[in-house]
């Protein structure tokens, strides 16, 4: 069972808001993902983190997002200036490792809605 | 880009029936293929996976079928439970591409008591 813990599980903000979501990986995972899943059960990967490094991320994570894993600090991503199509499911995931076969657990999420 | 598409969208069915769920991707690069199980406000838990020198993999109540040629995939759930309610998904991960998760839109399971 998945030891990830995301907080907080619902986030309400207006047009323009700043929104920010917070992960804790399970314990010796240095791999952390983070996913948007939207109300149709689209996903989208936003970015990636091994230990403290970002590995890849979207155009619209780079512009619009903050995201960060510091060490021995909850892992964050922020929406700088949030948007009605942000509303959406956000999920963090960590994993050992990035091999085959290294599975990714994810945490409850943090549901967002915007006004 | 790459795809991987979930066949059917849903499902209902009474408790004790076996349920097929079908995944096809695009991605030849694909080398593992986890499975999550999503119940209504629970996270998505990993229930089973596969690595792409694999046919088959089986526990307990779920067999997992992989045929790499035809790029497809299939969940077999026997002796359904309400438990087992709940949307399935079946992404797929190519380790060069950051090992970031490909996925479908899931199919959604109700077992009737």
């Amino acid at each position: 069972n998945s030891k990830v813990i995301q907080t907080p599980r619902y986030l309400v903000k207006g047009q323009g808001q700043k929104a920010k979501m917070r992960c804790i990986p399970e314990k010796g995972h240095p791999v952390v993902f983070w996913y948007q899943q939207n109300k149709n059960n689209e996903f989208k990967f936003l970015i990636n983190f091994q230990n403290q490094e970002v590995l890849q991320q979207i155009d619209m994570t780079e512009k619009r997002f903050s995201a960060e894993c510091p060490s021995n600090s909850p892992c964050s991503l922020e929406i700088q200036s949030s948007e009605a199509g942000d509303s959406a499911l956000y999920l963090c995931a960590s994993s050992l490792g990035l091999g085959v076969q290294d599975t990714q657990y994810f945490g409850p999420g943090t549901r967002l809605l915007v006004l | 880009g790459e795809q991987v598409e979930q066949l059917p969208s849903s499902l209902i069915v009474q408790e004790g029936a076996s349920v097929l769920i079908n995944c096809s991707y695009t991605d030849s690069a694909s080398v593992y293929f986890p499975w999550y199980k999503q119940e209504p406000g629970k996270r998505l838990q990993f229930i089973i996976d596969i690595r792409s020198n694999m046919e088959r993999k089986q526990t307990q109540r779920l067999t997992l079928l992989f045929d790499k040629k035809t790029k497809h995939l299939s969940l077999h759930i026997t002796a359904t439970q309400p438990g087992d309610s709940a949307i399935y998904f079946c992404p797929s991960l190519n380790v060069g591409d950051n090992s970031k998760l490909i996925w479908g839109l899931g199919t959604s399971l109700v077992v009737n008591p």
